[in-house]
Formats: C-alpha cells, sequence, structure tokens
C-alpha cells in the first residue's frame, strides 16, 4: 500500500535561518505531488506541484522553493525564514491523470521565531 | 477556474444532533468531489467522495450526494459525537490540465457533550 511520510512534524527556526522539510511517497511510481501551507485558522494555500522530477510549478511567489530529486522524494526550502512563513506545512500525493483523491501526510508545524 | 465555498463556521452542536455542513463548486464538466476532515495537529484524511452525479459517498455515518442540478456535496450526519470534533474540507479534483485539487476554506465544528 502506498504511504507519505513527512518532516520534521515540529520546527521552531529563528527569522533569517534556512528551511528544509521533507516529504516522500512509497507504494507508487510517478505520483503528482503537492505542497500546501496552512495559516492558524485558514483553509489550504497550494505553494508548489509537481509532476514529475525536476518539474516544479510554484503558485505563490514568495520566499520558499521546491525540489523534486527523486522521483517520490519533494523538498520544501527556503534560504532566510520570515515570520511570516510560520503555519503548518503540509505534503500530498495523488495518482497522476485520474480524477481520485490526494493524500496528505500528517504536517509539519514550523513556528518562526 | 475551479472553486469551492463552504459556510463559515465555527459550527457548534450539542452530542447527537444532526449536522449539515454546505458545500458548492463552480466547475466545468464532471469533477470529482471529496470532504477530507483534519483532527487538531494532524494532515488531512479522506472523508468520503463521490466521482459523478447523483452519487452517495458515505463513511462512518458521514453521508454527501453528488447533486449536479444545485453544484452542491453537503455534508450530513445523523447524529454527531465529541470526537467528530474536526475542521471539514470540501474538495474537488477536475480531470485534463494538472489535476491540481481545489478545496474550500473548512469548517470547523464543536461538538458539546
Amino acid at each position: 500500500s502506498q504511504t507519505i511520510h513527512q518532516w520534521p512534524a515540529t520546527l521552531v527556526q529563528p527569522v533569517g535561518s534556512p528551511l528544509s522539510l521533507e516529504c516522500t511517497v512509497e507504494g507508487t511510481s510517478n505520483p503528482n505531488l503537492y505542497w500546501y501551507r496552512q495559516a492558524a485558522g485558514r483553509g489550504l494555500q497550494l505553494l508548489f506541484y509537481s509532476v514529475g522530477i525536476g518539474q516544479i510549478s510554484s503558485e505563490v511567489p514568495q520566499n520558499l522553493s521546491a525540489s523534486r530529486p527523486q522521483d517520490r522524494q519533494f523538498i520544501l526550502s527556503s534560504k532566510k525564514l520570515l515570520l511570516s512563513d510560520s503555519g503548518f506545512y503540509l505534503c500530498a500525493w495523488s495518482v497522476p491523470r485520474l480524477n481520485t483523491e490526494a493524500f496528505f501526510g500528517q504536517g509539519t508545524r514550523l513556528t518562526v521565531v | 477556474g475551479n472553486s469551492v465555498t463552504q459556510m463559515e463556521g465555527p459550527v457548534t452542536l450539542s452530542e447527537e444532533a444532526f449536522l449539515t455542513i454546505n458545500c458548492t463548486y463552480t466547475a466545468t464538466g464532471y469533477p470529482s468531489l471529496f470532504w477530507y476532515v483534519q483532527y487538531p495537529g494532524e494532515g488531512l484524511q479522506l472523508l468520503l467522495k463521490a466521482t459523478k452525479a447523483d452519487d452517495k459517498g458515505s463513511n462512518k455515518g458521514f453521508e454527501a450526494t453528488y447533486r449536479k442540478e444545485t453544484t452542491s456535496f453537503h455534508l450530513e450526519k445523523g447524529s454527531v459525537q465529541v470526537s467528530d470534533s474536526a475542521v471539514y474540507f470540501c474538495a474537488l479534483l477536475k480531470s485534463g490540465g494538472s489535476y491540481i485539487p481545489t478545496f474550500g476554506r473548512g469548517t470547523s465544528l464543536i461538538v458539546h457533550p
């Protein structure tokens, strides 16, 4: 069966520090991959999505970036964090080219101090 | 473009009350429709889904019927429990293009004993 792993679960980082959040999917090939952010009391904001290795589409311009170095690995990064980057980050995957559901990781709670 | 509109929350109910959370969508063609549930501090879990008009998705006592004529997918449960307290997201996925899930803003449900 397919599983998605996201880590770390919780992270406290100072302003100006770098960020690296990792997400991996097991049990499937060539998944669509997504990074969402959820601010406190708000809905889901799509940050990046990827349909293949090295193919990244950005939905919201900001100081975050994403990379997909391997088929089932998706990384969210920042060179210098801002206070406004605090939030709950969710990775998700779905089967490509089908109207099926997206499956979510457990999320990373990022607090920038 | 595609969009999902959910009723504003929070919805506050007493245990064993009837629940309705409204969801309407805008999309061309025939999207698949989903309800996700998010418990505090966790990622999103698929609750139920429907892939074509008049389909009824159901799970854990929750139901929602895909109504194309009213472009709606309202979530219902006959008797809520305290453990149902969570945030509920309505979502759609439209085939073609990038297959990016579109989410509503989420509705918080609070159930009191």
